[in-house]
């Protein structure tokens, strides 16, 4: 039979380096973009926002770039720590009202090497 | 202390079966969901209620039933659980509507044997 496994885009960066995940996003009118890391067995956590009258924002050790032109939205981690290890995600909203939602992107796996 | 907390964390049962998942939130918020996470860790929304109204109701199969005794809490029932509900269940809340930021539970490992 045929077996199922996890196929996340994956990212390894090495203790210290910077890492930079990237997400395509879908809808040419989505106004709000977010990051949510996922830990292993846990549920997904807010890191950094932007909306999309913006291109940079700057949290503690992230940045979250966004390129409407492209649909494309990047976040960068400074100085990656073993704690970073985790899925990410990218979200975007879109609409209004009642049909206002996030949509998840699909994630990537970030492992931080030693 | 814990913002949102659902329970049970794990959940295996037999095909057929009718189980519960339970999500309450301490932060105050109006507004609740449920989402869905496959095994390919794809994250998809089901159902979100604001002050115990139900708004969005995705193409979810009527086996799946929430709901809102008050605006703390949003359990979801399964009836005649099927395989391929195996997945990870997220319950997660926000302020109101509005708010974009959404605050997530830990997670309900389901397994349907």
């Amino acid at each position: 039979g045929e077996s199922v496994g996890l196929h996340l885009p994956t990212l390894s960066v090495q203790e210290g380096d910077n890492s930079i995940i990237n997400c395509a996003y879908s809808n040419s009118a989505s106004d709000y973009f977010i990051w949510y890391k996922q830990e292993s067995g846990k549920g997904p956590q807010f890191i950094i926002d932007i909306r999309s009258n913006m291109d940079k924002r700057q949290g503690q050790r992230v940045t979250v770039l966004l390129n409407k032109t492209v649909k494309h939205l990047s976040l960068q981690i400074a100085a990656t720590q073993p704690g970073d290890s985790a899925v990410y995600f990218c979200a975007e909203k879109f609409g209004a009202g009642s049909a206002r939602q996030l949509t998840f992107g699909s994630g990537t796996q970030l492992t931080v090497l030693p | 202390d814990t913002a949102v907390s659902q329970t049970p964390k794990y959940l295996v049962t037999q095909m057929g079966n009718d189980k519960s998942i339970k999500c309450e939130q301490n932060l105050g918020h109006d507004t609740m969901y449920w989402y869905k996470q496959d095994p390919k860790k794809f994250l998809k929304i089901m159902f979100s209620y604001n002050n115990k109204e139900l708004i969005i109701n995705e193409t979810v199969p009527n086996r799946f039933s929430p709901k809102s005794p008050d605006k703390a809490h949003l359990n979801l029932h399964i009836n005649s659980l099927e395989l391929g509900d195996s997945a990870v269940y997220f319950c997660a809340s926000s302020q109101d509507l509005g708010s974009e930021k959404l605050f997530f539970g830990s997670g309900t490992q389901l397994s349907v044997l």
